[in-house]
């Protein structure tokens, strides 16, 4: 079946780049995202990539993806604290409007002042 | 952009009572919803998926009449947490996907989480 395997904590210090890694493995997945969850909220869409890119910029955040490998990864320019957070990639398998998308465990993301 | 609403936010109810928690979009149809629950510290865990006027499908291991889902509308999920018991007690999300049709993206927009604590 689909997975997705994400590491499960990261690190960082204020002001570094902090880069969060996922697998996945449904190749028609057609669009790829990522999520940002804060203490005790919701997830919140922060980027998504359709599996036709390598690579799409937004800000201070750039997404790559290399579908030969079905490797994705977050970059986050200039860390800072507020990026504290849970970070979630997701795949949509088939791309369905039935199926639910497929989370990775999250990615625990601690900024160091 | 698309918002999810959930009501309530938290809510402390005494073991053996019922709680329903609401799901609602609020620019946007929605023709499926999914309710997830999640642990301190742990990722997600798909409960099941709310369909409009049909049967919400149960994943593996969920009771289907512990949590009892209605989607009784193209706005409005919710979920009942029968008889709660503290085991229960948990952070429900739910989210939704737009009834766009083909080209969308489908990805999930989410609700803000329901803090369930049963005593």
């Amino acid at each position: 079946g689909e997975d997705v395997e994400q590491s499960l904590f990261l690190s960082v210090r204020e002001g570094d780049s902090s880069v969060i890694n996922c697998t996945y493995t449904d190749s028609s997945s057609t669009y790829l995202y990522w999520y940002k969850q804060e203490p005790g909220a919701g997830l919140q869409l922060l980027t998504y990539i359709f599996s036709n890119m390598d690579m799409k910029q937004d800000q201070r955040l750039t997404v790559l993806l290399n579908k030969k490998d079905k490797h994705l990864s977050l970059r986050i320019a200039d860390t800072q604290t507020g990026d504290s957070a849970i970070y979630f990639c997701a795949e949509s398998p088939g791309n369905s409007g039935n199926t639910p998308l497929v989370f990775g465990k999250g990615t625990r993301l601690s900024v160091i002042a | 952009g698309a918002v999810v609403s959930q009501h309530p936010s938290w809510v402390i109810c005494k073991s053996g009572t019922s709680v329903k928690i609401e799901c609602r979009s609020l620019d946007f149809q929605a023709t499926t919803m999914f309710w997830y629950r999640q642990f301190p510290k742990q990722s997600l865990m798909l409960m099941a998926t709310s369909n409009e006027g049909s049967k919400a499908t149960y994943e593996q291991g969920v009771e289907k009449d512990k949590f009892l889902i209605n989607h009784a509308s193209l706005t409005l999920s919710t979920l009942t947490v029968t008889s709660a018991h503290p085991e229960d007690s948990s952070f429900y999300i739910c989210s939704a996907r737009d009834a766009a049709g083909p080209g969308t993206r489908y990805e999930q927009f989410f609700g803000p989480g329901t803090r369930l604590t049963v005593l």
